[in-house]
């Protein structure tokens, strides 16, 4: 999984409790990404990083934020988190070379909000 | 809003047949288009790439057709094998873009 882990990998949860996964690389990327990943949604990115403390937000951030303190990690806060929120959670990397640029995708995390 | 439209949902094939995996788009500021390949418990890996400038690109088995006044393209996976069953996704960037956008993915199952 190209030096990328996920932290927990899996977790069950109640609904309106504040929840943190976390993603830690060894690439040194320049780039990270969380996506969630749905039956009949494919992937969709939640947020996304291109440095230390630079975030931007992707088309489902809504309920999502995030932060990233050191290039290596990239942490995703459910603030109060919903049934909705449900769902495989993935992180990815790039290089940041351009738009032929491939991510690589850490193993998941499987969250179950009750 | 599904910028890439993926079909079909799900596939079985037999061993040996060739399935194959249809996409289209609308945004033509896109130009690059990945496959990815995602084993049950996994993340998604690369598979193979495309440009648009380019109408076929082989790597082994696996080979993308590219339609550029069509907006569509394709993956075929020549002499299926039982350990090609996995989830496919197409995707599409735009230069110099970070984000990739998804299709919704095909789950394949070739059986012996």
């Amino acid at each position: 999984d190209a030096g990328i882990t996920q932290s927990p990998r899996h977790k069950v949860t109640e609904t309106g409790t504040p929840v943190t996964l976390r993603c830690h690389q060894t690439e040194n990327h320049r780039y990270m990404y969380w996506y969630r990943q749905d039956p009949g949604h494919g992937l969709r990115l939640i947020h996304y990083s291109y440095g230390v403390k630079d975030t931007d937000k992707g088309e489902v951030s809504d309920g999502y934020s995030v932060s990233r303190s050191k290039t290596e990690d990239f942490l995703l806060t459910l603030e109060s988190a919903t049934s909705s929120q449900t769902s495989v959670y993935f992180c990815a990397i790039s290089r940041g070379q351009g738009g032929t640029d491939t991510q690589y995708f850490g193993p998941g995390t499987r969250l179950t909000v009750l | 809003q599904q910028q890439v439209k993926q079909s079909p949902q799900s596939l079985i094939v037999q061993k040996g047949g060739i399935p194959i995996i249809n996409c289209a788009y609308e945004n033509t500021a896109f130009d690059y288009f990945p496959w990815y390949q995602q084993f049950p418990g996994k993340g998604p890996a690369l598979l193979i790439a495309i440009r648009p400038d380019v109408s076929e690109k082989k790597e082994g088995r696996f080979t993308i057709s590219f339609n550029k006044s069509a907006k569509q393209f394709s993956l075929h996976i020549m002499d299926s094998q039982p350990g090609d069953s996995a989830t496919y996704f197409c995707a599409a960037t735009s230069g110099g873009y970070q984000k990739v956008t998804f299709g919704t993915g095909t789950k394949l199952q070739v059986i012996p």
